[in-house]
């Protein structure tokens, strides 16, 4: 693993499933960070964790949820999808200057 | 962190200078400005900040004004894959993180 790995790289789900975007880092940065992007739109933040152990919300946050139970690590949950929620997911990190962010492939998800 | 405004959309054509701007008039002494790009359906990818001095990197070069109100950054020699989408930030460098709200950015077109 080389940065950022997210996983699955794109999903089609149900309406009222249960999903978690899964998200590996491997550079041992303290922050990391959900983005939603739709189209014709910019990154809005969903929720971002400073550390292990804490989150935090961030402009879009409703219906989703995180967990940092590590530095590695941040799965961010959907837990009943609605179509408002089909987008491309992207889970990023940064350096402990806060110089530079580092982003993933991103993760399509549709909910239908 | 202060709001930022960016042309919606820019052409360029191959070989030539590439001029972006960003207005940021409502920076704080201890904000810096932040290039990231994104092109297709790839994750944003980091370009160069700086404070007030101009600065320069094997990819692009970044010119504050005086005053700091507003920035440019310039790809001295635009190729097709400069195609892609430009934001401009402006933030707090700290180890709290990259919490920063991306917005709309320039779509710059690279033109044969």
């Amino acid at each position: 693993i080389a940065g950022i790995t997210q996983a699955p790289t794109s999903q089609i789900l149900a309406a009222g499933r249960r999903m978690t975007l899964r998200c590996t880092q491997d550079m041992r940065h303290n922050a990391m960070y959900w983005y939603r992007q739709d189209l014709g739109l910019g990154l809005r933040l969903i929720h971002y964790s400073n550390t292990a152990g804490t989150t935090g919300k961030g402009e879009v946050p409703d219906g989703y949820s995180v967990s940092r139970a590590n530095t590695d690590d941040f799965p961010l949950t959907l837990a009943s999808a609605v179509p408002s929620q089909t987008s491309v997911y992207f889970c990023a990190s940064s350096d402990e200057g806060g110089t530079e962010a580092f982003f993933g492939q991103g993760t399509r998800l549709t909910v239908v | 962190d202060a709001k930022t405004t960016q042309p919606p959309s820019m052409d360029c054509a191959e070989g030539r200078a590439a001029n972006l701007p960003c207005n940021h008039s409502t920076i704080s002494g201890n904000e810096y400005v932040y290039w990231y790009r994104q092109i297709h359906s790839q994750g944003p990818q980091y370009i160069i900040h700086g404070l007030k001095n101009n600065e320069t990197n094997e990819m692009a070069s970044l010119i504050i004004t005086e005053d700091r109100k507003s920035s440019t950054l310039i790809l001295p020699h635009a190729t097709l894959r400069d195609t892609a989408v430009y934001y401009c930030i402006v933030r707090v460098r700290d180890t709290g993180g990259f919490k920063t709200i991306f917005g709309a950015g320039t779509r710059l077109f690279v033109k044969a």
